[in-house]
């Protein structure tokens, strides 16, 4: 069975750019999670979806964060406009019931200049 | 302010050897508890997972819980270089979802 998809891998983008990121979860999963990691903050909770539906949105850092999952096999994750400080590694992760138990995807690694 | 505390090291340890890393949190109402594995460059992977007090054991990975002082640690036996690798401690403390995440420890397993 195919584990989470992401893509892209990464991507290098100028400030002032969209950046579209885009996950798939695993088949069956009904909770999807999009996480940002850095060196300095570590993993961060932007946002969480069950069953399609956005549950916390909280750690959305600014309105130039947005996400979707328009069906249960899809989400995207946007920035517009991209900043040098979005710069990160962006994971999607899914699971059933929202366990706590996570399967990442292998990230998008982001680079604003 | 909750949270979970791991010293973020480099902890050595010689190969053959048993890793100890160790986890504390702040919330003494949580009720998951969790490690992950992370290689450099590479997404967290679930190793363990544990829910009550004891041991919980799985190959050369023990999960070992301590509701009332607060901590949750995971040992490795017969450590390999293959362990090498930064582990996440996450908690989940008063949701279903919302996990609290460690630094992370990351560990060297030298041959």
């Amino acid at each position: 069975d195919a584990g989470v998809i992401q893509s892209p891998r990464h991507e290098v983008t100028e400030m002032g750019q969209e950046v579209t990121l885009r996950c798939k979860p695993i088949s069956g999963h009904n909770s999807l999670f999009w996480y940002r990691q850095t060196m300095m903050r570590g993993l961060e909770l932007l946002i969480y979806f069950n069953n399609n539906v956005p549950i916390d949105d909280s750690g959305m850092p600014e309105d130039r964060f947005s996400a979707k999952m328009p069906n249960a096999s899809f989400s995207t994750l946007k920035i517009q406009p991209s900043e040098p400080r979005d710069s990160a590694v962006y994971f999607c992760a899914s699971s059933f019931a929202a366990t706590g138990e996570l399967f990442f995807g292998e990230g998008s690694r982001l680079t604003v200049l | 302010q909750k949270e979970v505390e791991q010293n973020s090291g480099p902890l050595s340890v010689p190969e053959g050897a048993i890793a100890s890393l160790n986890c504390t949190y702040s919330d003494r109402g949580s009720q998951s508890f969790f490690w992950y594995r992370q290689y450099s460059g590479k997404s967290p992977e679930l190793i363990m997972s544990i829910y009550s007090n004891g041991d919980k054991e799985d190959g050369r990975f023990t999960a070992q819980l301590n509701k009332a002082s607060q901590y949750v640690s995971l040992l490795i036996r017969d450590s390999q270089p293959s362990d090498s690798a930064t582990y996440l401690c996450a908690v989940n403390m008063d949701s279903n979802y919302q996990l609290i995440w460690g630094a992370g420890t990351k560990l060297i397993i030298k041959p």
